[in-house]
């Protein structure tokens, strides 16, 4: 089955602090993961890809084939990353549909 | 300003109505989708459209019924509104299906009474 999951609903962090946004996936062909953001009262946007193996607003994710994760990690957290976060797998052969986790939002506190 | 967009914003309508949700996107993209976001922030693909031609279908109550005229518009029509049917729903495009970033509208809040 074609599944991503985010463990965590909520995960609150002071500011400064590491932070790791957990993704987990379940898919039988060569997957290519993607994380989006959504800050309060804005659309959804990308926020990277894995194949870019880039570092956006100091985030940056790994792929992981042999656990099958894909987890989000940014060193030192700051209050304007407070936001919803979703972790997505593209199904290129469906389409190219994305499937999501459940999302997780994150809150920074100062 | 070249975005994605979504008509209402808001929309609150009554148990049996009948309410369409239109989109148009400004980016020269060839894929167009609709999302439904529930209550507990869950994004789910419903449908997309790629050339003016559906792509995806996803299982969706064939009261939801995608339209899309034109490469840059794919308008959303649902029959029979059902109070399940609340929710924020995003239109998103982008270059291609497979692999290309997606960009999405602001998004639609259904409210159903």
């Amino acid at each position: 089955a074609q599944r991503v999951t985010q463990p965590e609903k909520l995960l609150s962090v002071f500011k400064g602090a590491p932070v790791e946004l957990k993704c987990n996936y379940s898919y039988s062909g060569s997957p290519e993961l993607f994380w989006y953001v959504q800050y309060s009262r804005q659309r959804l946007q990308l926020l990277l890809r894995h194949i870019s193996r880039e570092s956006i607003k100091g985030f940056t994710a790994d792929l992981n084939k042999g656990e099958t994760s894909f987890h989000l990690k940014k060193p030192f957290a700051q209050e304007e990353d407070s936001a919803m976060y979703y972790c997505a797998l593209l199904i290129y052969n469906q389409g190219g549909k994305l499937i999501f986790g459940q999302g997780t939002e994150l809150s920074v506190k100062p | 300003d070249t975005a994605v967009s979504q008509t209402p914003k808001y929309l609150v309508t009554q148990m049996g109505n009948d309410k369409s949700i239109k989109c148009e996107q400004n980016l020269g993209h060839d894929t167009m989708y609709w999302y439904k976001q529930d209550s507990k922030k869950f994004l789910k693909i419903m449908f997309s459209y790629n050339n003016k031609e559906l792509i995806i279908n996803e299982t969706v109550p064939n009261r939801f019924s995608p339209k899309s005229p034109d490469k840059a518009h794919l308008n959303l029509h649902i029959n029979s509104l059902e109070l399940g049917d609340s929710a924020v729903y995003f239109c998103a495009s982008s270059q291609g299906y497979r692999g290309y970033e997606q960009y999405f509208g602001p998004g639609t809040r259904l409210t159903v009474t």
